[in-house]
């Protein structure tokens, strides 16, 4: 199982873009890498999910380099809402899923 | 995307009791579901992972006695907390697989807030 390792915290002002890095040097050749969003309370939401160079939705980029041992999550100008834990997942497509301790963002106005 | 829903939402049971929460894909068939427990200001711990019409598999330092689940649909599994205790107060949450082309995703439920007086 690959562990994953996230700054605890960051903060960021509102409109600026905040990347924010996960390391998995352990990383298997058949793992996904997957970003979740979570607030207080409520259940995990996906952000974003890639395998390697970079993938775009409407709400995040996640940038992967070629040796695949680290992921950056970006976030475009962040809003007060974007305050919440993103967590970095890493697992065979299917299989569990083993939180780490996520990054705490918190976005001042 | 896929949702998924859980209830009830939040309980309140006196020590002793069970308790029984339901985690429903309410637009995708799941074959396979996971469930989650959260303590307060704590990252989310795998409890088991439950697969449609077979036995749930759980994780170590789990009790399958204490926490009883139940996938007998392909859209339904069930968490029963048996005997519960105070210890036993978390936010449980719930979340199911879905094949979607290349990826597959979990989509969580929005969990049940689960405190034993």
């Amino acid at each position: 199982l690959a562990k994953t390792t996230q700054p605890i915290s960051m903060d960021s002002y509102e409109g600026q873009e905040v990347n924010i890095t996960c390391s998995h040097n352990n990383i298997a050749t058949n793992d996904y890498i997957t970003w979740y969003q979570q607030f207080p309370s409520q259940g995990p939401r996906f952000i974003i999910q890639g395998y390697k160079t970079k993938v775009t939705n409407e709400v995040a980029s996640l940038f992967i380099p070629a040796d695949r041992k680290s992921s950056t999550l970006s976030l475009p100008r962040v809003s007060l809402s974007d305050t919440a834990v993103y967590y970095c997942l890493v697992g065979r497509s299917g299989n569990q899923f083993y939180f780490g301790t996520g990054t705490s963002l918190t976005v001042i106005p | 995307g896929a949702v998924v829903s859980q209830h009830p939402s939040w309980v309140i049971c006196k020590s002793g009791t069970s308790v029984k929460i339901e985690c429903r894909s309410l637009d995708f068939q799941a074959t396979t579901m996971f469930w989650y427990r959260q303590f307060p200001k704590q990252s989310l711990m795998l409890m088991a992972t439950s697969n449609e019409g077979s036995k749930a598999t759980y994780e170590q330092g789990v009790e399958k006695d204490k926490f009883l689940i139940n996938h007998a649909s392909l859209t339904l599994s069930t968490l029963t907390v048996t005997s519960a205790h105070p210890e036993d107060s978390s936010f449980y949450i719930c979340s199911a697989r879905a094949a979607s082309g290349t990826y597959n995703e979990q989509f969580f439920g929005p969990g049940t807030r689960l405190t034993v007086l």
